[in-house]
């Protein structure tokens, strides 16, 4: 197992609430990395961050925020939820040169 | 055109046989290739990882990558039902970034007893 606490697991939501998920890292890792998982998508990179109060953008990054105050800890905001943001969200960790290791995703449903 | 291809399948094998899953690529620019096998209701679990071409065996897995055909293998001996589970190729351009992952969107293995 990799140290990676996703919180919660399961949520439901109304449009136009905001919603925040929780990815905790116990391995120290510098990079923390936000997909989601759609059928016929795969998994698309949201956002990452290659440290404490660094973050970038990833492919599909429209209607989320993410912020690292810490380095064990990577929220994932939506502001505004739509359904579209309906999804499994996964978070991941690595290191530099290192492949990523995956927590156990979020089933976030989106009325 | 997506930048990596995956058949999604399913794909349903009798126990014991070998099994073949492909990914390609349009990006001659990546360089590391990675397998994850993902349970249901469960996040990826990383299988085989390897940098640029060849071959890397670990146990009952192997993994092939052809650079110049752009193209990656995942091959599977003496498959087991416990192997049932969706099989997704990711790939990355490495780099100070810790790798930005680009996967395909999984194939699904059945392996029946």
């Amino acid at each position: 197992d990799a140290g990676i606490t996703q919180s919660p697991r399961h949520k439901v939501t109304e449009t136009g609430t905001p919603v925040t998920l929780r990815c905790h890292q116990t391995e120290n890792h510098r990079y923390m990395y936000w997909y989601r998982q759609d059928p016929g998508h795969g998994l698309r990179l949201i956002h990452y961050s290659y440290g404490v109060k660094d973050t970038d953008k990833g492919e599909v990054s429209d209607g989320y925020s993410v912020s690292r105050s810490k380095t064990e800890d990577f929220l994932l905001t939506l502001e505004s939820a739509t359904s579209s943001q309906t999804s499994v969200y996964f978070c991941a960790i690595s290191e530099a040169g290192q492949p990523q290791h995956f927590g156990d995703g979020t089933r976030l449903s989106i009325l | 055109q997506k930048e990596v291809e995956q058949d999604p399948g399913p794909l349903s094998v009798p126990e014991g046989a070998i099994v073949s899953l492909n990914c390609t690529y349009s990006n001659s620019a990546f360089q590391y290739f990675m397998w994850y096998r993902q349970y249901s209701r469960k996040g990826p679990e990383l299988l085989m990882y390897t940098y640029s071409s060849g071959n890397k065996e670990d146990g009952r897995f192997t993994a092939q990558v052809d650079k110049s055909s752009k193209y990656i293998s995942l091959f599977i001996r003496d498959s087991q039902p416990s192997d049932s589970a969706t099989y997704l190729c990711a790939m990355s351009r490495g780099g100070n970034q810790g790798g930005k992952l680009i996967f395909g969107q999984g194939t699904e293995l059945s392996v029946k007893p």
